[in-house]
């Protein structure tokens, strides 16, 4: 059972580099989203998908895109990373947006921007 | 908005003891209000969860009921083991149809054997 996967589990950047953090689930869920982790605050949303072909933002999208490729795969892009970017950051799906379904999350990217 | 606060920690403990984990929220409403746990380079995990005021979410020996009227929903287990060292989180989603899931900044508990 591979649940939500994220790739790639460690990365070290430099200030003003790009790369795009890869999360595939295979529970055939219609929801996926982005959180980012910081020490003291807990997990904020960066952006989430609803459905296959949809994307919306969250509570801090600045400095970040998103793409749908499919039902099953979701990515973040950092375009120019910034020492602010420091942080783990956690792929997350659901069989549908709210309700009381539960949110499956993968085991985090951890990133570092120098 | 909506908030979120725990308790903080870190929270060391002895094999046995009793632990609880202070959560109240500030919402609108009527939300739904979980608990997430987080092992050591793992993600996430749903723990146990409550949907409405009286409801007691229960899993792997913790326990938390929905107090609407303290707007808490305190985690408790009553004899921890070292297995239970973790993160654990808050966290509420407004209403049925909200995505939104807000999160507490997270309690790390260590059991000592």
């Amino acid at each position: 059972n591979a649940g939500v996967t994220q790739t790639p589990k460690f990365q070290v950047l430099k200030t003003g580099q790009s790369m795009t953090l890869q999360c595939a689930q295979d529970m055939n869920h219609n929801s996926m989203y982005w959180y980012r982790q910081d020490p003291g605050m807990g997990l904020r949303l960066i952006y989430y998908s609803a459905s296959e072909g949809t994307t919306d933002k969250g509570e801090v999208p600045n400095g970040y895109n998103v793409s749908r490729l499919n039902k099953r795969e979701f990515s973040l892009r950092l375009e120019s990373a910034a020492p602010s970017q420091t942080s783990v950051y956690f792929c997350a799906s659901s069989e549908v947006m709210g309700g009381n379904q539960p949110q499956h999350f993968g085991d985090g990217t951890r990133l570092s921007i120098l | 908005g909506d908030s979120v606060t725990q308790m903080e920690g870190p929270v060391t403990l002895s094999e046995e003891a009793c632990l609880t984990i202070n959560c109240t929220y500030t919402a609108t409403g009527y939300p739904s209000l979980f608990w997430y746990v987080q092992y050591p380079g793992e993600g996430l995990q749903l723990l146990l969860k409550a949907t409405k005021a009286d409801d007691k979410g229960s899993n792997k020996g913790f326990e938390a009921t929905y107090r609407k009227e303290t707007t808490s929903f305190h985690l408790e287990k009553g004899s921890v083991q070292v297995s239970d060292s973790a993160v654990y989180f808050c966290a509420l989603r407004r209403g049925h149809n909200d995505y939104k899931l807000s999160f507490g900044a997270g309690t790390t508990v260590t059991v000592r054997a």
